[in-house]
């Protein structure tokens, strides 16, 4: 069945550097529509970005990321971390439109001073 | 204002109680969901109900079951209660479709003693 393949665990960073949270996943349907969900504490999640297009980069709020379907990935961005980009990530999925989004394990971002 | 509205935001109970969690949308969606999140943040789909109709049931056991008097209300009541229920219930709504934008209630938080 489907699948969505995250950075397990806690990334902690520095606030300044760059952010990369990893997302694969797995499908057999050719047209997927892959998303980013932050939660922040104590609050549910909201969609950070969402694409279904091929090799082209979608960016919001700072973030970016590009869905790349020859190597299964849409990988999570940002030129430089904020102490307020501190939360927890999920990547998702839609590999068929008409079912659900299936959610990875989600990656929690640690960002300090 | 519009958004996804949840009832009650916590509810503590004793194993084998039955509880009911409410659910309303504002947003003028026709698609609506439970999703649970356990204590180590997987977020799993349980239902999906379109326009009164139940189009995803995911592998949850029998004493769950939802209601859905209308497209903008879906209920989820738990006869039964067992320890491993003890998690957050978000319930979210979209347009038809897994390839549009969940919005999310704010929870409840259900913890069985």
């Amino acid at each position: 069945g489907d699948s969505v393949t995250q950075t397990e665990g806690l990334v902690t960073l520095t606030e300044g550097l760059p952010v990369m949270l990893n997302c694969t996943y797995q499908t057999i349907y050719s047209n997927p529509f892959l998303f980013w969900y932050v939660q922040h504490l104590n609050e549910s999640p909201r969609l950070l970005l969402k694409s279904f297009t091929d090799n082209k980069r979608t960016e919001h709020q700072g973030f970016h990321a590009t869905l790349h379907k020859s190597s299964s990935s849409f990988h999570l961005q940002k030129s430089s971390a904020q102490l307020s980009d501190s939360a927890l990530y999920y990547c998702a999925l839609s590999a068929n439109s008409g079912t659900y989004q299936r959610f990875g394990t989600g990656t929690k971002l640690q960002v300090v001073p | 204002e519009t958004a996804v509205f949840q009832t009650p935001n916590y509810h503590v109970t004793q194993v084998g109680n039955e509880v009911s969690f409410n659910c309303k949308q504002t947003l003028g969606h026709d698609t609506m969901y439970w999703y649970k999140q356990d204590s180590k943040k997987l977020l799993k789909i349980m239902f999906s109900y379109n326009n009164k109709q139940l189009i995803v049931n995911e592998t949850v056991p029998r004493r769950f079951s939802p209601q859905s008097s209308d497209k903008a209300h879906l209920n989820l009541r738990i006869k039964s209660v067992e320890p491993e229920d003890s998690a957050v219930y978000l319930c979210a709504s979209s347009y038809l479709g897994g390839t549009e934008t969940l919005y999310f209630g704010s929870g409840t938080r259900l913890t069985v003693l």
